[in-house]
């Protein structure tokens, strides 16, 4: 089956970017009419969608309206691999940030890798 | 704040029928956009719970239900047990927002 693993820096200066890689396996990326989403969830709080991208045709891309300024999501079939990149970060984007394929639900997810902001 | 409302938490002894509300408006769930469940474990990432309003994925027990009405979702959970102490969360889509998609704040379900 399939599943997603994300890599990435841990620790984020502040106002840099952040850069996060998800690599699906199990499957290829282009197979069947998905999107791939990033999702994240701070400390002791909910989960927040950040964008997805489509795995076809010129990857179109959806985003948070309130992240849509800072965040872009690529994908690299070649590689199986999505990424997201969010810049001018400060400390609340600090985080535990998922991969997850979407089908308009969310399945499945990463096991989150957690980014701190932080000098 | 988030886009779908769901109570903090909800508590049950063993056994018990639990449920948990997700309350939207007419640009998410009214609109007749889907909703989803998720069940977080601590520590861990959010699991598909129920998808389109009422469907199990392989795997979930039927003692998880999930339904649908006007601007509003719940998910039941029957014959409460100590492992289904978790988070949950509901998930839609919202079209005024740009095409965004939106999730509840979540509910801490505790088995007492």
């Amino acid at each position: 089956q399939v599943q997603l693993q994300e890599s990435g820096p841990g620790l984020v200066n502040p106002s840099q970017t952040l850069s996060l890689t998800c690599t699906v396996s199990g499957g290829s990326i282009r197979s069947g009419s998905y999107y791939w989403s990033w999702i994240r969830q701070p400390a002791g709080k909910g989960l927040e969608w950040i964008g997805r991208i489509y795995n076809s045709g010129s990857g179109s891309t959806d985003y948070n309206p309130s992240l849509k300024s800072r965040a872009t999501i690529s994908i690299d079939t070649s590689k199986n691999q999505f990424s997201l990149k969010l810049n001018s970060v400060t400390a609340a984007d600090t985080a535990v940030y998922y991969c997850a394929r979407d089908s308009d639900w969310f399945d499945p997810w990463g096991q989150g890798t957690l980014v701190t902001v932080s000098s | 704040q988030s886009v779908l409302t769901q109570p903090p938490s909800v508590s049950g002894a063993p056994g018990q029928r639990v449920t948990i509300s997700c309350t939207g408006r007419s640009s998410n769930i009214g609109a007749g956009y889907d909703v989803h469940w998720y069940q977080q474990l601590p520590g861990t990432a959010p699991k598909l719970l129920i998808y389109g309003n009422s469907n199990r994925p392989s795997g979930v027990p039927d003692r998880f239900s999930g339904s649908k009405s006007g601007t509003s979702a719940s998910l039941a959970i029957s014959g409460l047990q100590a492992e289904d102490e978790a988070d949950y969360y509901c998930q839609s889509y919202d079209g005024s927002l740009s095409g965004s998609k939106v999730f509840g704040g979540g509910t801490k379900v505790t088995v007492l």
